[in-house]
């Protein structure tokens, strides 16, 4: 149980598009959804908070009109960076979040390794 | 606020030899601790979590955790290690879901088991 996937797991894209990156929930309904960027060889850094129905949450230093968030019901969350830049090259992770029954932990996705050109 | 501290970035062990990934952790509140892993390109998989109750928790492949509460500590421990342990452990903290509920990481700790 508990399990996130994400989609796609890899692109490639050019400076100057926008890429679309899903989270979603298989099994369960997510009370939030979380997204994180990591770096090579670093820990994830946290970049928003959503929950299903309400505008996410944004950490500082965050553009919140670079990385838009939708999370649009329980099972899927969408993170869109907008007019890409080889700087936002990075790998991007989305969790699941489950308050309550199942003890306030959040399940991971697999990743998605963006690549701008 | 919370923060979490992995002393060891890199732990070097040999196939079966016991092991230890050290963590630290602040808090102000009452948290809840986790460690995950991360194999190379994959996203995270929890290994095990202390929420409350007894402050050793175990996980289906051999690992313990020991949550420390005088020392603020949530070390990871595992008596023998194998070449699939290989992997980056990441140990986080975060508050109940009705404080906020952000997992705040620490740097990771590479683990490299060598036969």
């Amino acid at each position: 149980g508990a399990v996130v996937s994400q989609h796609p797991s890899r692109v490639i894209c050019k400076s100057g598009t926008s890429v679309k990156i899903e989270c979603r929930s298989l099994d369960f309904q997510a009370t939030t959804m979380f997204w994180y960027r990591q770096f090579p060889k670093k820990s994830l850094m946290l970049m928003a908070t959503s929950n299903e129905g309400s505008k996410a949450t944004y950490e500082q230093g965050v553009e919140k009109d670079k990385f838009l968030i939708n999370h649009a019901s329980l099972t899927l969350s969408t993170l869109t960076v907008t007019s890409a830049h080889p700087e936002d090259s990075s790998f991007y992770i989305c969790s699941a979040g489950i308050a309550g029954a199942m003890a306030d932990t959040q399940y991971f996705g697999p990743g998605t390794r963006l690549t701008v050109l | 606020a919370q923060s979490v501290t992995q002393l060891d970035s890199q732990v070097p062990v040999f196939e079966e030899a016991p092991v230890e990934l050290r963590c630290n952790y602040s808090s102000s509140v009452s948290v809840y601790l986790f460690w995950y892993v991360q194999y190379p390109n994959q996203g995270l998989q929890l290994l095990l979590k202390y929420l409350s109750g007894s402050t050793l928790v175990e996980s289906i492949n051999g690992f313990e955790a020991e949550f420390n509460k005088s020392q603020t500590s949530f070390h990871l421990r595992k008596p023998s290690v194998h070449i699939s342990d290989t992997a980056e452990y990441f140990c986080a903290v975060s508050a109940p879901y009705n404080q906020g509920g952000k997992l705040i990481f620490g740097q990771g700790t590479e683990l490299s088991v060598k036969p």
